[in-house]
């Protein structure tokens, strides 16, 4: 059974501080990495993808990824109330269907 | 350009009675998904097709069925609905590295 780990939070920053939201991964042939941002009763969208080793940086938002360790990180710098959501990691395995398999999600809460 | 179309947004159900849950999309893509998620869960696979007249299952597809008869619909069918379907389902098609996904409908099984 391919699994993805989240802590589910929640996980509450001060408004301007660094979010530091963690995944690891069970399956060593996954091949792409996902964030998603999901408000509440909203669908998910995407925010970010990794396959290479190491870091991507996209504005605020950094995904890092270690695959010897299976783990995926996202950082978001200067975290702002409209940030406050759950943050779903996804992971696509190898075969052809681009299956994603999802975390539970992490809770964050920026305070102001 | 609509994207992900899902209807309906909500619906209640008795246990036993049947439905569709309809996902259209005007992209053009192959790959479509269909996934369940459950208060304060995850989402979970539920079938996905890989293009018109192919589908497989995924992760939960007791109690469902899909088809795929053109690359634009992929209706989810419960029958015999059960309290445990009491869930909000994401159809979802593929595009470039992620998903795009529909609003979603929140089904309620009573």
């Amino acid at each position: 059974q391919k699994e993805v780990e989240q802590n589910s939070g929640p996980l509450s920053v001060p408004e301007g501080a660094i979010a530091s939201l963690n995944c690891t991964y069970s399956d060593r042939g996954s091949q792409s990495f996902f964030w998603y941002r999901q408000y509440s009763g909203k669908s998910p969208e995407l925010i970010m993808f990794i396959y290479s080793n190491g870091d991507k940086e996209d504005g605020r938002f950094t995904a890092q990824l270690n695959k010897a360790s299976q783990y995926v990180s996202l950082l978001i710098r200067d975290s702002q109330p409209s940030d406050s959501a759950t943050y779903l990691c996804a992971v696509n395995g190898e075969d052809s269907s681009y299956k994603l398999i999802f975390g539970s999600g992490t809770r964050l809460l920026v305070r102001p | 350009n609509a994207g992900v179309t899902q209807t309906p947004k909500f619906r209640i159900l008795k246990i036993g009675q049947s439905m569709t849950l309809q996902c259209t999309q005007d992209m053009n893509h192959n790959y479509m998904y269909w996934y369940r998620q459950d208060p304060g869960m995850g989402l979970k696979l539920i079938y996905y097709s890989v293009g018109a007249g192919i589908t497989d299952k995924g992760e939960v597809p007791n109690g469902y069925n899909v088809s795929r008869s053109t690359t634009e619909d992929f209706p989810l069918r419960l029958e015999l609905a059960a309290p445990s379907q009491t869930s909000v389902y994401f159809c979802a098609s593929r595009q470039g590295y992620g998903y795009t996904f529909g609003s979603g409908t929140r089904l309620t099984v009573v």
